[in-house]
């Protein structure tokens, strides 16, 4: 089965503009979600979505959106960026099922590195 | 909510010596506890984890953690690391399967030879 794949891998952007990232799950898992990883605030929890449907939310200001598609690929999009916005984004997936109550695990794909100049 | 304290950033250590890395957690309920390694330009990787049952879990590597209620920790061990072994280490809780990851800030491991 092929892993996570997360696109671009790479983007530069100017304050101001906006990003797409885009985040294809493994084949068969319905649940993605993202993190924000920064040298100074670490991995964070951005959201999770489960059947185009966003479940949780971590506490990222309004810019920060996202969306999951019927064939679960998600994307995750950032408007005016900032400075702090320069991070690397990283998208899990798992075959995580509406509300059981069983572990699956959750697999990361490699991330995308943003910076914002 | 949880939380995750990893106490050391940087960990140092030469090649074929042992090595533990320390995680302390805060939670109101029970958790699951996860150690995940990061190497460059990568993504995370799932060492291993505890769900529950017996306390001492074996991941992949060579690592082994074990859980300890009382301290609420989950200490990372090898009893012998390798120069692959360097890269950064993150301990993480969730509260239930459906809920998200909370991590530590992480702890760098350096290998030496």
């Amino acid at each position: 089965k092929a892993g996570v794949t997360q696109t671009p891998r790479y983007l530069i952007k100017t304050r101001g503009q906006q990003v797409t990232l885009s985040c294809s799950p493994i084949s068969g898992h319905r649940s993605v979600s993202w993190y924000q990883q920064t040298p100074g605030q670490g991995l964070q929890f951005l959201f999770e979505y489960f059947s185009e449907t966003q479940r949780n939310k971590g506490n990222f200001p309004g810019r920060f959106s996202g969306r999951q598609f019927s064939n679960s690929r998600s994307e995750m999009n950032v408007s005016t960026l900032e400075l702090g916005d320069s991070a690397l984004y990283l998208c899990a997936s798992s075959s995580l099922g509406r509300r059981d109550r069983v572990y699956h695990e959750q697999f990361f794909g490699p991330g995308t590195r943003l910076t914002v100049l | 909510a949880q939380s995750v304290t990893q106490l050391d950033s940087q960990v140092p250590v030469f090649e074929e010596a042992p090595v533990e890395l320390r995680c302390n957690y805060s939670s109101s309920v029970s958790v699951y506890l996860f150690w995940y390694v990061q190497y460059p330009n990568q993504g995370l990787q799932l060492l291993l984890k505890y769900l529950s049952g017996s306390t001492l879990v074996k991941g992949i590597n060579g690592f082994e953690a074990e859980f300890n209620k009382s301290q609420t920790s989950f200490h990372l061990r090898k009893p012998s690391v390798h120069i692959s072994d360097t890269a950064e280490y993150f301990c993480a809780v969730k509260k239930s399967s459906g809920d998200k990851l909370t991590f530590g800030t992480g702890t760098r491991l350096a290998v030496r030879p």
